[in-house]
């Protein structure tokens, strides 16, 4: 069964501009959670869908945004981008198993870099 | 408050050495705890997770966990370090009853393995 899958996997930006990141999730899984990893702040969540809605949201400002299509892909969205924005931005895919705690499965990740 | 402690930033030890990496939790209830291994500009790997029963847990490539209920801890083992184990090293936990499934994770130990 093929993993979690990201896209693109490096993109190199500028302060102003908005960027989109694709994750594909693991056949069967219907949750995608997004995080963000930094040097100095570590691994934080962004947020999670499930069934095309947004379950469940850490503390990030109203710039970043996401979504989930019908076939579980997720997308999220980063405008206005500013230099602390550059980061490694994971997904990860569970089976979403409601009100239950199931494993998270990550993909390789999207290396944005904002110049 | 609520907080995931790996203390040790940075370990080295010599191949075939035996590994412990420490990791202590402040939560109220014991959370769901798993340990992740990231190799250099890759993804995160689940090693092993603990939801409960069995407080020695076996996970992949030789690792092992065990629970501490009275000490909060999970510190992650193995007997006999290769030199393909150094990567950075997250625990991570899912606090019980909140409804969610977003890991917190803590700031991570870098394994560095000397020949």
């Amino acid at each position: 069964k093929a993993g979690v899958t990201q896209t693109p996997r490096y993109l190199i930006k500028t302060r102003g501009q908005q960027v989109t990141l694709s994750c594909s999730p693991i056949s069967g899984h219907r949750s995608v959670s997004w995080y963000q990893q930094t040097p100095g702040q570590g691994l934080q969540f962004l947020f999670e869908y499930f069934s095309e809605t947004q379950r469940n949201k850490g503390n990030f400002p109203g710039r970043f945004s996401g979504r989930q299509f019908s076939n579980s892909r997720s997308e999220m969205n980063v405008s206005t981008l500013e230099l602390g924005d550059s980061a490694l931005y994971l997904c990860a895919s569970s089976l979403g198993l409601a009100g239950i705690t199931d494993t998270q499965y990550f993909g390789p990740g999207t290396r944005l870099t904002v110049l | 408050a609520q907080s995931v402690t790996q203390p040790d930033i940075h370990i080295t030890v010599s191949e075939g050495a035996s590994l412990e990496l420490r990791c202590n939790y402040s939560y109220g209830a014991t959370p769901y705890l798993f340990w992740y291994v990231q190799s250099p500009g890759q993804g995160l790997q689940l090693l092993l997770k603990y939801f409960s029963g069995d407080t020695l847990v076996q996970g992949i490539k030789g690792f092992e966990a065990e629970f501490k209920r009275s000490q909060s801890s999970f510190n992650l083992r193995k007997p006999s370090v290769h030199w393909s184990d150094a990567a950075e090293y997250f625990c991570a936990v899912v606090p019980l009853q909140t409804g969610a499934n977003n890991l917190f994770f803590g700031t991570g130990t870098r394994l560095t393995v000397i020949p």
